[in-house]
């Protein structure tokens, strides 16, 4: 089955102690994504990557960092989670058209993170 | 100014009633539309997805645009229960997409 898997599905940590969200799609998708879904805010791109070793950021990736060392996985790192990356996050994944066109979205089932 | 502007409801119908759902955006370059429904505690997932103006069918979903109002639009036609969940509307431009708030449906049966 395609999918995007995301690993926990829930965490509780508290203030700043690294942790790890891994990402991992079975559909050779060079385009993969970090979203964060927040009430009212919607989803808020934190960093994406076209492909392997290739990374930038999205509109909030503050106190974030990520790595694309496979083409199948994407691990989102809090080096030192605060209170305010408590979030609903997803990863997400996509083919990429010759003409620059995003394909659509396939989305992992989400990660509820909070950070006490 | 938000890229993607989008009434997040709550929106309440009975069922078999058609669903209206809009989203304005705020740019004119190139770009591509997309509508995506998100059940309670899973991923989004694409429903619709276009790169022109007018109007694009799939079942009971149509996704209208509007470029010269920079406006979006989805409806459901002949609404189900099933059909209750967040949808959100999404605009990109190169690799990117920006997203809606999404716009939260109850469908009563």
């Amino acid at each position: 089955e395609a999918q995007v898997t995301q690993n926990p599905r829930y965490l509780i940590t508290v203030t700043g102690k690294k942790l790890t969200v891994t990402c991992s799609q079975n559909m050779n998708h060079e385009y993969m994504s970090w979203y964060r879904q927040d009430p009212g805010l919607g989803l808020r791109q934190i960093y994406y990557s076209m492909n392997v070793e290739v990374t930038d950021k999205g509109d909030v990736p503050e106190g974030y960092k990520v790595s694309r060392k496979e083409k199948r996985n994407f691990p989102l790192i809090l080096e030192s989670p605060s209170p305010n990356q408590t979030s609903l996050y997803f990863c997400a994944s996509s083919r990429i058209l010759a003409t620059d066109l995003h394909y659509g979205y396939t989305f992992g089932s989400g990660t509820r993170l909070t950070v006490v | 100014q938000k890229e993607v502007e989008q009434d997040p409801g709550p929106l309440s119908v009975p069922e078999g009633a058609i669903v209206s759902l809009n989203c304005t955006y705020s740019n004119s370059a190139f770009q591509y539309f997309m509508w995506y429904r998100q059940y309670s505690r899973k991923g989004p997932e694409l429903l619709m997805y276009t790169y022109s103006s007018g109007n694009k069918e799939d079942g009971r979903f149509t996704a209208q645009v509007d470029k010269s109002s920079k406006y979006i639009s989805l409806f459901i036609r002949d609404s189900q229960p099933s059909d209750s969940a967040t949808y959100l509307c999404a605009r990109g431009y190169d690799y990117k997409l920006s997203f809606g708030a999404g716009t939260t449906v109850t469908v009563r049966a």
